[in-house]
């Protein structure tokens, strides 16, 4: 199947700070990627959907200005976390979606803790 | 009001004991998947179903896409510990576009 990264895995960052995460596909151009949160023992939450090259779409009760998303590429889609505070810590899944495909396939998540 | 319910939500059974997850809607989805995820991990795509009454199976795992495309199940023959992990069923809705909608998921445990 295809494959996902995320970069980091794991980042502990001090409130205030902006902390940026990575997904990449690495075998496939992903057109559309998806970015979710997850809370312990809880399904995921999807917070914004971003095509190549134009704005992401957020859903509703995520702020834009807090969590940036870039998808610059078919390959490479962002996540900045800004001015992060300790409600902000939780664990970030991306996913990305090829062309002509129904299939999403996920990032192994990134684990925020903000002190 | 959660789009897909996912039935239980919490498992917990005995090695070799058999199983069946749910996941009803009142929507009908153009497909349906179903992820198994692990602590710490991303969830792992088990199964996609697109066609309604269909029927797959993958080794003691065997899913099923409902007639009407609103709901499914997934069912777990002589369950193992290494099945342990949270089940997560996904749909996508014919009018929701890409969006790929979540259940609650499913958390089972099998000990030995």
């Amino acid at each position: 199947g295809a494959v996902v990264s995320q970069h980091p895995s794991r980042v502990i960052c001090k409130s205030g700070t902006s902390v940026k995460i990575e997904c990449r596909s690495l075998d496939f151009q992903a057109t559309t990627m998806f970015w979710y949160r997850q809370f312990p023992k809880q399904s995921l939450m999807l917070m914004a959907t971003s095509n190549e090259g134009s704005k992401a779409t957020y859903e509703q009760g995520v702020e834009k200005d807090k969590f940036l998303i870039n998808h610059a590429s078919l390959t490479l889609s962002t996540l900045t976390v800004t001015s992060a505070h300790p409600e902000d810590s939780s664990f970030y899944i991306c996913s990305a979606r090829g062309v002509d495909t129904d299939t999403q396939y996920f990032g192994p998540g990134t684990r925020l803790t903000v002190l | 009001t959660q789009l897909l319910e996912q039935s239980p939500q919490f498992l917990s059974i005995q090695e070799g004991e058999n199983l069946t997850v749910y996941c009803n809607s009142s929507s009908v989805f153009s497909s349906l998947q179903w992820y198994r995820q692990e602590p710490g991990e991303g969830p792992v795509l088990l199964v996609t179903v697109v066609t309604g009454g269909e029927v797959k199976k993958l080794k003691r795992l065997t899913f099923q896409f409902g007639d009407a495309r609103k709901d499914s199940s997934l069912h777990i023959t002589a369950a193992q510990p290494g099945d342990t992990g949270l089940y997560l069923c996904a749909g996508r809705r014919t009018t929701s576009g890409s969006r790929l909608t979540f259940g609650e998921g499913t958390q089972l445990t099998v000990n030995p």
